[in-house]
Order: C-alpha cells, then structure tokens, then sequence
C-alpha cells in the first residue's frame, strides 16, 4: 500500500511569508508525528496527534507553529511569519496506534520530508 | 524522562566487515519497546530493527542484529557483511508503552560510512 507522503517536497519563502506543509499517513493509522531536522542533525519533535487530538504539542518551538490533523487522515503543520531560523527539513511519521499489541504498533512510518528553506 | 545517548557521531567500515553502533538509554519504567532507524543520504528513514523489552532474545533482521542488555541499559546494533548501500545515518530510538506518552526519544544518530 501507499506509504507516508508529504508536500511539497521543497519550498523556499521568503522570511516572513506563513507555509503550509501537508502530511498524508498511512491508511488506518491512528498516531501521527510532526519532527524537525536541522541539517545534519538528530529529530526535534514538534507534535504528536491521536486521532484528531494533539495531547502534545510540547515540542512546538514557538506560538508561530500550529498543526491540525482532520478526520482522523491528513495533517497540517503551518509556520507563520516565517524566520531563516525555520529552514530545516520538516518530517512526518504516522504509527498504527498504542492499543495494539507488539513493538509494531508503534513502529514509526516517515514520509520523505518537507525541505523547507526561508531567504 | 527517557533519554537516549549514542557515543559515536561517527563510524566507518570497509566493505564486508561487521560494525557495531551504541546505543544507551535511561528510563525508570519496565514497559517498553526499542527502535533502530536507518536514514540513507537524501532518503526516507526506514525501520531497521525493533526490540521488545520484555523479550529477552535479541532481535535479528538478515544482517543487523542487536545485543540487548536490559540491566545495563544498552541496545547496540550489529551490521554484519557491511554493504555500501547500508551508508547512512543511524538513530536509535526508545517509547515507552506504559501508558504513558507515545512520543518517541531518538538519539542524536550516528553518521557510518561503508569503504569500498
């Protein structure tokens, strides 16, 4: 089946401009996961939706971010007055969810990444 | 809070050879599972093995395997007759299923480059 995708695949904004980024999980997974890496650096987590619910959103570095996941499917990651600081590579991985039994529920599936550059 | 350390910022290996990667993690909860993830130049992150804690036969993956030692904490990952294409960065990853947050911990990766 399909896996994680995310769009665009590259977007360069001027600094100060919102952007949109979008992640489609996999089908029928209900957990899903915005991460942040800096160029030849680790993951920074950002948020974590359960269904619809973010119960996390710890990870947002500033009020400028917010993140929506509608039906249960697609999420959103929006950055508003965008700072050079933002350029990064923005990550999303869905799971199938906790409830199951076995490492494999929470297995993280990634999508290959919103290349995100602010001039 | 979890955390998860890898010591090596940086392996290399010739082609063929066994390399192994650390990892080390803290938690005070008994619950939990651990993740090796694989992140090739330019390319998607994938699975590369997983871990139970509870299970106490290390998991193996064809090539990879993994020496788990609960009471020390430690879950490195062995690469066997290295490839080029295994050439990537590695992140070792920890999440708790006690019930409590879902959200992973991932080290800060260890960059291995496989010589022809």
């Amino acid at each position: 089946g399909a896996g994680v995708s995310q769009s665009p695949s590259n977007k360069v904004t001027e600094k100060g401009k919102d952007v949109e980024l979008r992640c489609d999980p996999i089908s029928g997974h209900t957990a899903l996961y915005w991460y942040r890496q800096s160029l030849g650096q680790g993951l920074e987590f950002l948020i974590y939706f359960q269904g619809n619910s973010a119960p996390d959103k710890s990870g947002l570095p500033s009020d400028r971010f917010s993140a929506e996941r509608t039906g249960g499917s697609v999420s959103t990651l929006t950055i508003q007055r965008t700072q050079q600081e933002d350029s990064a590579v923005y990550l999303c991985a869905s799971s199938p969810g906790p409830w199951l039994a076995g490492a494999n529920s929470y297995e993280q599936y990634f999508g290959p990444g919103t290349r995100l550059t602010v001039t | 809070a979890q955390t998860v350390t890898q010591s090596q910022p940086e392996m290399s290996v010739q082609e063929a050879e066994t390399v192994t990667l650390s990892c080390t993690y803290d938690t005070s909860e008994n619950n939990y599972y651990l993740f090796w993830y694989k992140q090739p130049p330019s390319r998607q992150m994938i699975l590369v093995i997983r871990q139970e804690a509870y299970k106490q036969q290390n998991a193996t993956e064809n090539r990879f395997s993994v020496n788990f030692q609960k009471a020390a904490k430690s879950f490195s990952l062995k690469i066997s007759d290295s490839q080029l294409g295994d050439t990537a960065m590695y992140f070792c990853a920890f999440i708790d299923a006690s019930g409590g947050s879902y959200i992973p911990t991932f080290g800060r990766g260890t960059s291995l480059i496989v010589h022809p």
